[in-house]
């Protein structure tokens, strides 16, 4: 199994730019998130996916879309990209179990520069 | 004040000693404590995983949770170059998707 397969993973932009980040799994997991990871700020949360059909806002989601296309895959977007959006940004899957969100499986990250 | 603290070192330490990893959280409603590790580039991969107050052991890590004074650790014994990674703190609610996260300790075990 692959687990969570995100692309690209690296990409450099100019400001102003659009792109999306894919990412899917094949864990048959029912949440889906997306993280940056910043020196010094740890993993914040930009959106995530409860479950197919829905998507939620979490602590950084300004300058941010998702998509869920489906149960294996959810996509980030960056309408206008700006240079504080830098940053390494993971794609993560869990299934929650005794209420809680269950252990986040993580792709590899995608290493993104906007100049 | 952010949610979850936790010093990012660099901790260097040699081969063979105990280390200790230490987060302080301010959010009582958090009933779920994780640990992660992060080797350079990669993803992270979940190390332990407690529910509530108490001690978890897997071989050589201890995963220790104190609620009362909103403090976590992780005990690594008899450390491994192999160890030598960024280790996260994680915590999350009931009924919640938004799992927080610290920012991260790198370690350094010298051979």
């Amino acid at each position: 199994n692959a687990g969570v397969t995100q692309t690209p993973k690296f990409q450099v932009l100019k400001t102003g730019q659009s792109m999306t980040l894919q990412c899917a799994q094949d864990m048959n997991h029912n949440s889906m998130y997306w993280y940056r990871q910043d020196p010094g700020m740890g993993l914040r949360l930009i959106y995530y996916s409860a479950s197919e059909g829905t998507t939620d806002k979490g602590e950084v989601p300004n300058g941010y879309n998702v998509s869920r296309l489906n149960k294996r895959e959810f996509s980030l977007r960056l309408e206008s990209a700006a240079p504080s959006q830098t940053s390494v940004y993971f794609c993560a899957s869990s299934e929650p179990t005794g209420g809680g969100t269950g252990e986040l499986f993580f792709g590899e990250g995608s290493r993104l520069t906007v100049l | 004040q952010k949610e979850v603290e936790q010093d990012p070192g660099p901790l260097s330490v040699p081969e063979g000693a105990i280390v200790s990893l230490n987060c302080t959280y301010s959010n009582s409603a958090f009933q779920y404590f994780m640990w992660y590790r992060q080797y350079s580039r990669k993803g992270p991969e979940l190390l332990m995983y407690t529910y509530s107050s108490g001690n978890k052991e897997d071989g050589r890590f201890t995963a220790q949770v104190d609620k009362s004074s909103k403090y976590i650790s992780l005990f690594i014994r008899d450390s491994q170059p192999s160890d030598s990674a960024t280790y996260l703190c994680a915590m999350s609610g009931t009924g919640g998707f938004k799992t927080i996260f610290g920012a991260g300790t790198r370690l350094f075990v010298k051979a």
